[in-house]
């Protein structure tokens, strides 16, 4: 069965500095591995996804993770943040090429920015 | 923006009281869902759709129900709403292999 390991439910960084959020993930089959972020009362929107191709993904907003298959890792990473940062970020796996019934969610981390 | 939309966005509704929500889209998708977030869990799947009248159970289906006779509107309803269900709910499509969601509705229970 698949699963989504968040570590840390809340993350405080200052504004200017890395953010990184940590997902990790089990999967019997090649995952398919997604970010969303959630910004207060709003839906989900997709930062980024791998799909088997780079294992280094760009996303929106200068968020990107990399997929390392050995640590079971797919970690999202930002160099500076700002205060536009400050959301809820879900990580997500699902079996590759499946879609529709097998998206599993991680828990949430929420991320503040401090001046 | 994906084209998907749900009515009411904020409900409260009395225990024992059936809800239905409405979800739709503008995109043609085949396949649509609904999940519940809750603090702490992250979203869970209800139930999801693959066509008209085709849907599936998903991880916490108990107590809901859902009914899809046209591709653009995917109903949830409560047959009869329990404190428990005190959630907000979102509704997905699915174009390719991302997931996109609607703005939510949160629905208390009393």
């Amino acid at each position: 069965a698949q699963s989504v390991t968040q570590l840390g439910s809340h993350v405080s960084v200052s504004e200017g500095a890395l953010v990184l959020l940590r997902c990790n993930y089990s999967s019997s089959v090649p995952p398919y591995l997604f970010w969303y972020v959630q910004y207060p009362n709003q839906g989900l929107q997709l930062l980024l996804k791998y799909t088997s191709a780079a294992t280094l993904v760009k996303g929106i907003n200068g968020f990107e993770a990399e997929f390392k298959k050995s640590e079971t890792s797919f970690h999202l990473t930002k160099p500076s943040a700002h205060m536009s940062d400050a959301a809820e970020y879900f990580c997500a796996v699902s079996e590759a090429g499946t879609s529709y019934d097998k998206v599993i969610f991680g828990p949430g981390t929420s991320l503040s920015v401090i001046p | 923006d994906a084209g998907i939309t749900q009515s009411p966005r904020h409900k409260v509704t009395e225990t024992g009281t059936p809800v239905t929500l409405r979800c739709h889209q503008t995109e043609n998708h085949r396949y649509m869902y609904w999940y519940r977030q809750d603090p702490g869990h992250g979203l869970r799947l209800i139930h999801y759709s693959y066509g008209v009248k085709d849907t599936d159970k998903g991880e916490v289906s108990d107590g809901y129900s859902v009914s899809r006779s046209k591709t653009e509107d995917f109903l949830l309803t409560l047959e009869s709403a329990t404190s428990s269900q005190t959630s907000v709910y979102f509704c997905a499509i699915s174009p390719r292999d991302e997931q996109y969601f609607g703005p939510g509705t949160r629905l208390t229970v009393t």
